[in-house]
């Protein structure tokens, strides 16, 4: 049973140019969550999805961030226009869900915006 | 709103001496704690959780962390440090009583374990 799947591992971008990461969870999981790790801070959660639906996006900026975990296939975090503050390592974690489920993350993906 | 202090961001120790990280979490309801490590480009592995019942937790690779409500604590330990266990540790805190959070994690800004020979 694989882990959860983050690709790519690097990302650089140029400021102005979207981003897109890509998280497959863990076979059976249907609970998705994304955070992000800024330099010397510990991890903000971003946004919460199920399958088709977005949970709670209260960590989410308000413009140019979206994710989406559609029926079939990895959920996905997209920036558009990145900028140099949206630098950091962004991790995918899953659960199959219900209270005090246990969740697993993935290894991240490092953006490195130019 | 839920909040998580590491105090010390650097703890060195020597191999075989004890180690302690400290966590304190502010929450208005009693909540979910953990400790997760983070090794080197990885992503992070959880070590052990409280939810209810026992107070003290036992965890993988010999941590242990013991919950204390009246100090609103839950530091990590280690009888005997071990080289392999140089990584970065985070305690993270939860809300179980609100729907669809209990996996939402708020985290404290990380303690880095070095340890030497």
């Amino acid at each position: 049973n694989a882990g959860v799947m983050q690709n790519p591992r690097h990302l650089v971008r140029r400021r102005g140019q979207e981003a897109r990461l890509r998280c497959s969870p863990m076979k059976g999981h249907s609970h998705v969550y994304w955070y992000r790790q800024l330099p010397e801070e510990g991890l903000k959660f971003m946004v919460y999805l199920q399958k088709e639906n977005i949970i709670d996006e209260s960590g989410m900026p308000k413009e140019r961030f979206s994710a989406e975990f559609p029926k079939e296939g990895p959920s996905i975090l997209r920036i558009q226009q990145v900028v140099r503050g949206d630098s950091a390592a962004y991790f995918c974690a899953s659960s199959p869900g219900g209270i005090n489920e246990k969740l697993f993350f993935g290894s991240g993906t490092q953006l490195s915006v130019l | 709103a839920q909040s998580v202090t590491q105090l010390g961001s650097h703890v060195s120790v020597s191999e075989g001496a004890l180690v302690l990280l400290r966590c304190n979490y502010s929450s208005s309801v009693p909540p979910y704690l953990f400790w997760y490590v983070q090794y080197p480009n990885q992503g992070l592995q959880l070590l052990l959780k409280y939810t209810t019942g026992a107070t003290l937790v036992k965890g993988i690779n010999g941590f242990e962390a013991e919950f204390k409500k009246s100090e609103t604590s839950f530091h990590l330990t280690k009888p005997s440090a071990h080289m392999s266990d140089a990584a970065e540790y985070f305690c993270a805190v939860s809300d179980p009583f609100r729907a669809g959070t209990a996996s939402k994690l708020t985290f404290g800004t990380g303690t880095r374990l070095q340890v030497t020979l």
